[in-house]
């Protein structure tokens, strides 16, 4: 199976630019979730997507939003780009073994640099 | 406010040694820890993980030690080899949760 692709895997966008990122998750994966990795902060969590719904959501302001497709596609919007929001944005997919933990599989991730 | 954290932040240990990562959590509805290992350019991918009805889980040459009374865990590598070169995520949740808390990543570098 191919694994979670992300696009673009570099961004540099201007403060006040709007960016959005795509996620395709694993086939068969209807969960998606979105972290922002930055160092010393380590993974923090954006917001997870199953069936098309929003069903977690991290402490991030309203100018990061996402959306999940019918297909399980994912896209993650930030609006008003600013420059602490320069990080490495992550895309997780998981299926859930009945009963068991939700395993994540990480996509390598986009880039994104605010000048 | 960290739910989980992680010391230390940069660890340096010689070939054949055994590195050791510590995390620590607050809140005990947590039941499931994993361990992820990144590369770099890479995502994070799932190491190992723990559940707290065991003290230790070990596959291959990773070992995760749980204390539940003192709400901490530890990721050991033993003989540590170069290519153990990455960052580390502890990091938790609940069994049936979908929502992970993440550490803030030890970055270990095995000297030949």
């Amino acid at each position: 199976k191919a694994g979670v692709t992300q696009t673009p895997r570099y961004l540099i966008k201007t403060r006040g630019q709007q960016v959005t990122l795509s996620c395709s998750p694993i086939s068969g994966h209807r969960s998606v979730s979105w972290y922002q990795q930055t160092p010393g902060q380590g993974l923090q969590f954006l917001f997870e997507y199953f069936s098309e719904t929003q069903r977690n959501k991290g402490n991030f302001p309203g100018r990061f939003s996402g959306r999940q497709f019918s297909n399980s596609r994912s896209e993650m919007n930030v609006s008003t780009l600013e420059l602490g929001d320069s990080a490495l944005y992550l895309c997780a997919s998981s299926f859930r073994v009945s009963g068991g933990p939700d395993t994540q599989y990480f996509g390598p991730g986009t880039r994104l640099t605010v000048l | 406010q960290q739910q989980v954290k992680q010391s230390p932040q940069s660890l340096i240990v010689q070939k054949g040694g055994i590195s050791i990562i510590n995390c620590a959590y607050e809140n005990t509805a947590f039941d499931y820890f994993p361990w992820y290992q990144q590369f770099p350019g890479k995502g994070p991918a799932l190491l190992i993980a723990i559940r707290p009805d065991v003290s230790e889980k070990k596959e291959g040459r990773f070992t995760i030690s749980f204390n539940k009374s003192a709400k901490q865990f530890s990721l050991h590598i033993m003989d540590s080899q170069p290519g153990d070169s990455a960052t580390y995520f502890c990091a938790a949740s609940m069994w049936t949760g979908n929502q992970f808390y993440f550490g803030t990543g030890t970055s270990l570098t095995v000297i030949p």
